[in-house]
């Protein structure tokens, strides 16, 4: 299993600001997800994260609004630019070991 | 392309009922079936999961069996508790090179004493 820790768990912005996520695995893996959960609806997959090369972004989604580091096998951050209130949402990282996808906690985003 | 259909909630029982929430897929090969739970104010966590037809996962007093014939993946309690309210996810891992996991819409489940 993996064990993930994401942070913030929430956190309210103002709008035009940044906000950036941390999400740290207890173990190496090689790609790191990304989603996103808007109230009420079901989980988008934002960018999946390599470790030594630029992020793979879903479409409607790109890296100007959604900047996305992973410095080492154990750790990504996840940065929404220049938010609207449209961005609140929840954000969740997430990893993969042979079939399974382990979440973290998520980061509850209010922007206001 | 893969996709999942799952029923749509709210879906409200009481003490010791019996559930069903429907999930079919769509999909080439032999995916990978899932069922996430998320309980309130917590993360998504794996329910139960089956990886080839026939397969019957089970968790929790929860089942679902994957049938192949029915491209169907039904989550199952006999009797449910009040601690089972939650959002429940099924979702689809394709067999081929693109595994991305394809979710359901979510089914909010609430369970009343």
């Amino acid at each position: 299993s993996a064990v993930i820790s994401q942070k913030p768990s929430r956190d309210i912005c103002q709008r035009g600001t940044s906000l950036t996520i941390q999400c740290q695995v207890d173990s190496q893996v090689t790609m790191m997800f990304w989603y996103r959960q808007q109230p009420g609806q079901s989980l988008t997959l934002i960018a999946t994260a390599n470790q030594g090369s630029e992020a793979t972004y879903e479409s409607g989604f790109v890296i100007d609004k959604f900047p996305i580091s992973r410095p080492n096998l154990t750790f990504s951050t996840l940065t929404v630019s220049n938010m609207s209130p449209e961005d609140s949402s929840i954000y969740l990282c997430s990893v993969d070991l042979m079939v399974e996808a382990f979440f973290g906690q998520g980061t509850r985003l209010t922007v206001v | 392309g893969n996709s999942v259909t799952q029923m749509e909630g709210p879906v409200t029982l009481s003490e010791e009922a019996f559930l069903t929430i429907n999930c079919t897929y769509t999909a080439t090969g032999y995916p990978s079936l899932f069922w996430y739970v998320q309980y309130p104010g917590e993360g998504l966590q794996l329910l139960l999961k089956a990886t080839k037809a026939d397969d019957k996962g089970s968790n929790k007093g929860f089942e679902a069996t994957y049938r192949k014939e029915t491209t169907s993946f039904h989550l199952e309690k006999g009797s449910v508790q009040v601690s089972d309210s939650a959002v429940y996810f099924c979702a689809l891992r394709s067999a081929g090179n693109n595994r991305k996991l394809i979710w359901g819409l979510g089914t909010s489940l609430a369970v009343n004493p």
